[in-house]
């Protein structure tokens, strides 16, 4: 069975610190995707990225960045230098297969304080 | 990447009637799924729906109380059936595919 555990339930910071959150997921496959995506209160679901098990590279994207390790199976995110607007959701989600069913974590809410 | 609408965007409803959400994408997939996000709450896999064959529930969802149908390969209805207070959450669809793109979400009220 698969799990993905956020252990932070919310984060609060000011605006232009940085703000990390943890994600752990199990899983016995070998291949397997991980996402992120962020639910402002609006209450849609936003893509922010996917990585494949195979790609252990880290990836930024503007003021978002992930690190993945496959040895810890951890799916880390960092928002660098927040803004009011990051205030959201976040979720971390793993399957086992593309195009297959989700097992999202328990969610990170962040709020972001001018 | 997948566009997907949903119909409808909001919904107060009384206790004992049912609801017909309806999702549509703009492209064809096999497979499309239904979540529910229950206040305060992650996303629940309720069903996954093919196009031809009846819908494949998780444990702890019953075809009765959420009939899904697929019709064709972009739109899918999740219905909630004899609706109680503990119904109220966002239903949420998303399309199969390398990347799982979701709806904008149906939020749901049942007094």
């Amino acid at each position: 069975a698969q799990k993905v555990t956020q252990a932070q339930t919310e984060i609060s910071v000011v605006e232009k610190e940085d703000v990390t959150l943890d994600c752990v997921y199990e899983t016995r496959d070998t291949t397997y995707y991980l996402f992120w995506y962020k639910q402002p209160p609006s209450g849609e679901l936003v893509f922010l990225i996917r990585r494949n098990s195979f790609d252990e590279q880290n990836e930024i994207s503007g003021r978002y960045s992930w690190n993945f390790q496959k040895s810890t199976s951890s799916f880390n995110f960092t928002i660098t230098a927040s803004q009011v607007v990051d205030s959201a959701v976040y979720f971390c989600a793993l399957n086992q297969a593309a195009g297959n069913k989700l097992t999202f974590g328990g969610g990170t809410r962040v709020l972001v304080k001018p | 990447s997948a566009v997907i609408s949903q119909k409808p965007s909001r919904d107060i409803c009384q206790r004992g009637t049912s609801l017909t959400i309806q999702c549509q994408v703009d492209s064809q997939v096999t497979m499309m799924f239904w979540y529910r996000q229950q206040p305060g709450q992650s996303l629940t896999l309720i069903a996954t729906a093919n196009q031809g064959s009846e819908a494949t529930y998780e444990s702890g969802f019953v075809i009765d109380k959420f009939p899904i149908s697929r019709p064709n390969l972009t739109f899918s209805t999740l219905t909630v059936s004899n609706m109680s207070p503990e119904d109220s959450s966002i239903y949420l669809c998303s399309s199969s595919g390398e990347t799982q793109y979701f709806g904008p979400g149906t939020r749901l009220l049942v007094l």
